[in-house]
């Protein structure tokens, strides 16, 4: 079936330097996620995307954090600079419309040391 | 505070009994849905459900809306079964799905 991408598993990444997820939603996917979940803890969501604009953004989605979908490529989480609290699994999803649940990628960890 | 409250925290069975999950949510939402996380941290959807009842397999799922709770019911649980149960609601209809801390269900053979 749809698969969500996110290549690699697992960065690592000194703090204070940029650092751009990615992910490779399901191609006709018209909405786009990022969650953050820290080892053990909630899922917490950070921002969702639309027609090329955030619709919604949480407390976590700091200053620091950008999001864009160029040319319908990758959907990319961009931090600049990172910071220690950062480190986290960072989730990816995408959906077709807003009545459908968001498919989800595997996840790639961050570690900011 | 919280908007998604979900109980048990934790659940251990033994293969082939059955469990029942609660979701309690503090604002009305038009979308519900229930997930799964593996011990190895994928997701994924079982149910989508902002009200009555729906069937898939050995799943159950009872949204009373007005009473801001759902519930999943598994039957027969297998080892198989064990992993973390989400539940998540949209609380601003902006779809942006925020999670519950979830159910962490043990099932032993």
């Amino acid at each position: 079936g749809p698969k969500v991408l996110q290549i690699p598993s697992h960065q690592i990444i000194d703090m204070g330097q940029m650092v751009t997820l990615n992910c490779d939603p399901v191609s006709n996917h018209l909405y786009f996620y990022w969650y953050k979940q820290i080892l053990g803890q909630q899922m917490e969501f950070l921002v969702n995307f639309y027609n090329g604009k955030v619709m919604e953004k949480s407390k976590l989605f700091k200053d620091q954090f950008s999001v864009e979908r160029p040319d319908g490529s990758y959907f990319t989480l961009k931090i600049q600079p990172t910071a220690l609290e950062d480190s986290a699994v960072y989730f990816c999803a995408s959906s077709l419309d807003s009545n459908q649940a968001p498919l989800f990628g595997e996840g790639t960890r961050l570690s900011v040391l | 505070g919280q908007q998604v409250q979900q109980s048990p925290s934790s659940l251990v069975l033994q293969e082939g009994e059955n469990a029942e999950l609660q979701c309690n949510f503090s604002s009305t939402a038009t979308q519900l849905q229930w997930f799964y996380q593996s011990p190895g941290g994928s997701l994924v959807s079982l149910l989508s459900n902002p009200s009555g009842t729906k069937h898939t397999g050995r799943l159950t799922s009872t949204t009373v809306t007005k009473e801001r709770r759902s519930s999943l019911h598994i039957s027969s649980s297998q080892t198989t079964d064990s992993g973390t149960y989400l539940c998540a609601i949209d609380p601003n209809n902006n779809n942006a799905p925020r999670f519950g801390a979830g159910t962490k269900l043990t099932v032993k053979p």
